[in-house]
C-alpha cells in the first residue's frame, strides 16, 4: 500500500474553505484514496473516497490530480465542529487501512 | 439506526491478565476490522474478518486473537497484557469486503493496563 504525507497541522477561519493536501506519490493504478477524520475521543469518521475522478458529497469534495500523486480534501465552509485530525489513506486490495499521523485541523472562530 | 457498538467503553486490567473486547457491527454489515490506537498516533490495523473468516492480520504478536460469530459480531482477545497494550481499540464494520465502501468505526474501548 502506498504511503501518504500530510502536513502536521493547519488552521482555518470559520466559514472559509479548508483545503487539506495529501501527497501519495507512490500510488498505483488500482489504489483508492480515502479520507477519514477523528474528532477527539471518537472513532474515525468516513468522509469521502475516490479513484481517479473528483468526488463530492454532502460533507466534502475530493480533488485528485491527473497523475494521481496528490489529492486535496476540501471542506467548503468550515465550522468549529470540523476541528479534528484528518487522515488521508491509500487503499488497495488488502483492505487494510494504514493510518499516518494525519493533519490536525483547527477551525478558528 | 444503531452504529457500530463496542463494549466495554473503558477497562482497567493488570499486567499479565487477559481481556476480551466486543464489537457489534451495523446490521447487515458482514466485515469487521480491529484497530489499535495508541495516544498521539493514528490507528494501527490488527485484524479483519469477513463472513467469519480471517481476511487480514496486522503486525501484532500472537497474544492478539479475534473471531467473528455467525451474527457477524466479533471479539478481540489479548492475552498476557503488557503496559504497552494500553490504547484505544477500535472496531470498524462495512457492508462487504470491497474498495468501494467506507468503513464505519465505533467509539472504541479504552484499555488501560496497570
Amino acid at each position: 500500500d502506498a504511503k501518504t504525507t500530510q502536513p502536521t497541522s493547519m488552521d482555518c477561519a470559520e466559514g472559509r474553505a479548508a483545503n487539506l493536501p495529501c501527497n501519495h506519490s507512490t500510488i498505483s493504478g488500482n489504489e483508492y484514496v480515502y479520507w477519514y477524520r477523528q474528532i477527539h475521543s471518537q472513532g474515525p469518521q468516513y468522509i469521502i473516497h475516490g479513484l481517479k475522478n473528483n468526488e463530492t458529497n454532502e460533507m466534502a469534495s475530493l480533488i485528485i490530480t491527473e497523475d494521481r500523486k496528490s489529492s486535496t480534501l476540501i471542506l467548503p465552509h468550515a465550522t468549529l465542529r470540523d476541528t479534528a485530525v484528518y487522515y488521508c489513506i491509500v487503499l488497495s486490495g488488502t483492505y487494510k487501512y494504514i493510518f499516518g499521523t494525519g493533519t490536525r485541523l483547527k477551525v478558528l472562530a | 439506526d444503531a452504529g457500530v457498538t463496542q463494549s466495554p467503553t473503558h477497562l482497567i486490567k493488570t499486567r499479565g491478565q487477559q481481556v476480551t473486547l466486543r464489537c457489534s457491527p451495523i446490521s447487515g454489515h458482514k466485515s469487521v476490522s480491529w484497530y489499535q490506537q495508541v495516544l498521539g498516533q493514528g490507528p494501527q490495523f490488527i485484524f479483519q474478518y469477513y463472513e467469519k473468516e480471517e481476511r487480514g492480520r496486522g503486525n501484532f504478536p500472537d497474544r492478539f486473537s479475534a473471531r467473528q460469530f455467525p451474527n457477524y459480531s466479533s471479539e478481540l482477545n489479548v492475552n498476557a497484557l503488557l503496559l504497552g497494550d494500553s490504547a484505544l481499540y477500535l472496531c470498524a464494520s462495512s457492508l462487504v469486503l470491497g474498495l468501494d465502501y467506507g468503513y464505519t468505526f465505533g467509539s472504541g474501548t479504552r484499555l488501560t493496563v496497570v
